[in-house]
C-alpha cells in the first residue's frame, strides 16, 4: 500500500535559516504529492502540490520538487520566518480513497 | 459557511459512552472525508463520502465506528462504547469532487478525549 515517511521533529531553526524537511514515499502508479501546513489553532491547509515527475510546487517561498527516481518530495525554504512555525505534513494521493499522510514535522522558528 | 465547520471542538467523554461528531462541509462540495490524527501516528484516513454514499468503509478502525451523511451535506461520525485509544483529533475535509480529492479544505477538528 501507499506510505509516506517524513522527518519527525521538532525541528528548531533561527529566523532567516534555510529549511529542508525530507519526505519520501512508497506508492503504486503515479501519485500526486502534496505538502499541507497546520498553523497553531487552525485547520490543515494545502501549501503546495506537484502532480507529475519533475514538477515543482511553490507557494509562500516554499518549494518542493517531485523526484520519481528517488521517490522524494522534500520541502525547502531559503529564509524562514517566525510565522512559518507550524506542523507540516507530506501527503500523496493515489486515487479516490483520500490522502495518505506522513506523521507531520513540527517546525519551530526562533527569533 | 465559508469553511468546513466541525462540532464540538472539544469533547471529553467517559470510557464506554457513545459520541457523535459533526461536520458541515463547504456548501456545494460533494466529497467529504474523515481523518483521525492520533499523537505520534500522523493522519489516518477513515472514510469518504461522494454525495451520501460511502463506497469503502474498510478504513474505519472497528465496528464501533460508523459514519453517515444526509442530504449531501452534513456528516456525523459516531463512535460507540468509546475506548481510551479512540482519543485523537478527528478531522473532516470536503472537496468539490472526489476526483479532486487533494484540493480538500479541512475543518479545525474535534479533539476527543476518552477518560
Amino acid at each position: 500500500g501507499n506510505s509516506v515517511t517524513q522527518m519527525e521533529g521538532p525541528v528548531t531553526l533561527s529566523e532567516e535559516a534555510f529549511l529542508t524537511i525530507n519526505c519520501t514515499y512508497t506508492a503504486t502508479g503515479y501519485p500526486s504529492l502534496f505538502w499541507y501546513v497546520q498553523y497553531p489553532g487552525e485547520g490543515l491547509q494545502l501549501l503546495l502540490k506537484a502532480t507529475k515527475a519533475d514538477d515543482k510546487g511553490s507557494n509562500k517561498g516554499f518549494e518542493a520538487t517531485y523526484r520519481k527516481e528517488t521517490t522524494s518530495f522534500h520541502l525547502e525554504k531559503g529564509s524562514v520566518q517566525v510565522s512559518d512555525s507550524a506542523v507540516y505534513f507530506c501527503a500523496l494521493s493515489g486515487g479516490a480513497d483520500g490522502l495518505t499522510f506522513g506523521k507531520g514535522t513540527h517546525l519551530i522558528i526562533q527569533p | 459557511g465559508a469553511g468546513v465547520s466541525q462540532s464540538p471542538s472539544n469533547k471529553v467523554t467517559e470510557k464506554g459512552k457513545d459520541v457523535e461528531l459533526r461536520c458541515d462541509p463547504i456548501s456545494g462540495h460533494t466529497a467529504l472525508y474523515w481523518y483521525r490524527q492520533s499523537l505520534g501516528q500522523g493522519l489516518e484516513f477513515l472514510i469518504y463520502f461522494q454525495g451520501n454514499s460511502a463506497p469503502d468503509k474498510s478504513g474505519l478502525p472497528s465496528d464501533r465506528f460508523s459514519a453517515e451523511r444526509t442530504g449531501g451535506s452534513v456528516s456525523t461520525l459516531t463512535i460507540q462504547r468509546t475506548q481510551q485509544e479512540d482519543s485523537a483529533v478527528y478531522l473532516c475535509a470536503s472537496s468539490a469532487d472526489y476526483l479532486q480529492g487533494a484540493k480538500a479544505f479541512f475543518g479545525q477538528g474535534t479533539r476527543l478525549t476518552v477518560v
